[in-house]
């Protein structure tokens, strides 16, 4: 089955730089990577996507970059402020995101300091 | 609030007793989605309906686990014969096209 990695598990920086995270996965057939953004006793919330038919896509300061060949796919933060302190979790599925079941990666903790 | 809502949020039970949780999805979502969180892990997911219909489950979910979605609106998970391994956060989620929207989970601890 699918199985996601992500890279690094902490991540700290300094307000205003740029963050970078990234995942890899396993199954060619994945084609739907959404990200989430999981602040401490909350629910996860999607904060971007990105569809296997798209190389990289951009929201404002966040952005999403995909490389289907080698099969990973990775999270830019630009100007980063202490309100993205969270935990970031990446995710694959081939069914197209809504007609089937996620595979996250264990996480990220980014912590922003200002 | 329009969103997906999860009771209890909060459940203490000991070793061996049965716990169910309940999952009211968006209204217009025909598709209803179940997860499994514990600490510094991401969600793993346990099962998937659309509409009533119950279409994948995980290995995960063993023959102590069931869950239904009687009327293809809220649904349940119940766990039988808890076990302390059980203790996690579960959270349900749910979805009409494209984006899966997660409640904000039952957290339950087996003492």
């Amino acid at each position: 089955g699918e199985n996601v990695e992500q890279h690094p598990s902490t991540l700290s920086v300094q307000e205003g730089d740029s963050a970078v995270i990234k995942c890899t996965y396993s199954d060619s057939a994945s084609n739907y990577f959404p990200w989430y953004k999981q602040e401490l006793g909350k629910r996860p919330q999607l904060i971007i996507d990105i569809r296997s038919n798209v190389g990289e896509k951009k929201d404002q300061r966040i952005a999403v970059t995909l490389n289907k060949t080698a099969k990973h796919f990775s999270l830019h933060i630009t100007e980063t402020q202490p309100e993205d302190s969270a935990v970031y979790f990446c995710a694959a599925s081939k069914y197209g995101g809504s007609q089937g079941n996620l595979i996250f990666g264990k996480g990220t903790k980014l912590s922003v300091k200002p | 609030d329009t969103g997906v809502s999860q009771d209890p949020r909060h459940k203490i039970t000991k070793r061996g007793q049965n716990v169910t949780f309940r999952c009211d999805p968006i209204s217009e979502h025909n598709r209803l989605y179940w997860y499994r969180q514990t600490l510094g892990q991401g969600p793993e997911f346990l099962t998937y309906f659309q509409n009533e219909a119950q279409l994948e489950k995980s290995r995960l979910l063993s023959d102590r686990f069931s869950a239904e979605r009687p009327k293809g609106s809220f649904s349940t998970l119940e766990i039988q014969r808890t076990e302390q391994g059980d203790s996690a956060m579960y959270l349900c989620a749910s979805s009409s096209d494209t984006e899966q929207y997660f409640g904000p989970g039952t957290r339950l601890t087996v003492t």
